[in-house]
């Protein structure tokens, strides 16, 4: 089945700096690449998502890139704000239509 | 209205306790999930649930039991839990197909403590 792996697990960045976490993912027929970011006491969110026939997507400060050959694809934050600060899971979407794996996450901090 | 509503928000049971959990939402998603999440660990998948009829068990054991009795609402029954089981709940949802499958609306989920 999928397999994804998530880098890097802590990350801290200056407000105002990018942040960047890589993904990988085994299966070659997975096509749909969400990302979710999960604040404290909530469920995750999906702040962006792209589909294996896009090879970049942006949305104001975050954009996701995806290597199909390389089975990668990588999360994007620019200009960060403390508002940043959560966890952040990848996920693809495996074999089964119906079935989204998470990566193990990123816990991001933004220092003022 | 674009959520997902979970119930109860924390729920402590003994390993002899019959409890549920529940979900609901009116964004017309047809398919509905349930996915159990450890501290600090990413959301593992549980059931899936496509027009109300189970579609997808990941092998998770009998102790828990999830019902869908329409296209609204989805439950999960729970009975002799182990410690082991306390954990974050998180229901979803989403279309099931076309753009919008696999769009995962998530819940705030029901941390749920077992002793």
């Amino acid at each position: 089945g999928e397999n994804v792996e998530q880098h890097p697990s802590t990350l801290s960045v200056q407000e105002g700096d990018s942040a960047v976490i890589k993904c990988t993912y085994s299966d070659s027929a997975s096509n749909y690449f969400p990302w979710y970011k999960q604040e404290l006491g909530k469920g995750p969110q999906l702040i962006i998502d792209i589909r294996s026939n896009v090879g970049e997507k942006k949305d104001q400060r975050i954009a996701v890139t995806l290597n199909k050959t390389a089975k990668h694809f990588s999360l994007h934050i620019t200009e960060t704000q403390p508002e940043d600060s959560a966890v952040y899971f990848c996920a693809a979407r495996g074999s089964s239509a119906s079935k989204i794996i998470f990566g193990s996450g990123t816990r991001l901090s933004i220092r003022p | 209205d674009t959520e997902v509503t979970q119930t109860p928000k924390h729920l402590v049971m003994g390993m002899t306790n019959k409890k549920s959990l529940k979900c609901e939402q009116h964004m017309g998603h047809r398919a509905m999930y349930w996915y159990k999440q450890k501290a600090k660990k990413p959301p593992e998948l549980m059931f899936v649930y496509s027009y109300e009829k189970l579609s997808i068990n990941e092998s998770v054991p009998s102790r828990f039991s999830p019902e869908c009795p329409n296209s609204s609402l989805l439950n999960l029954h729970l009975h002799a839990l182990q410690p082991e089981d306390s954990a974050l709940y998180l229901c979803a949802s989403s279309q099931d197909g076309g753009a919008g499958a696999n769009v995962l609306t998530f819940g705030a989920g029901s941390r749920l403590t077992v002793l």
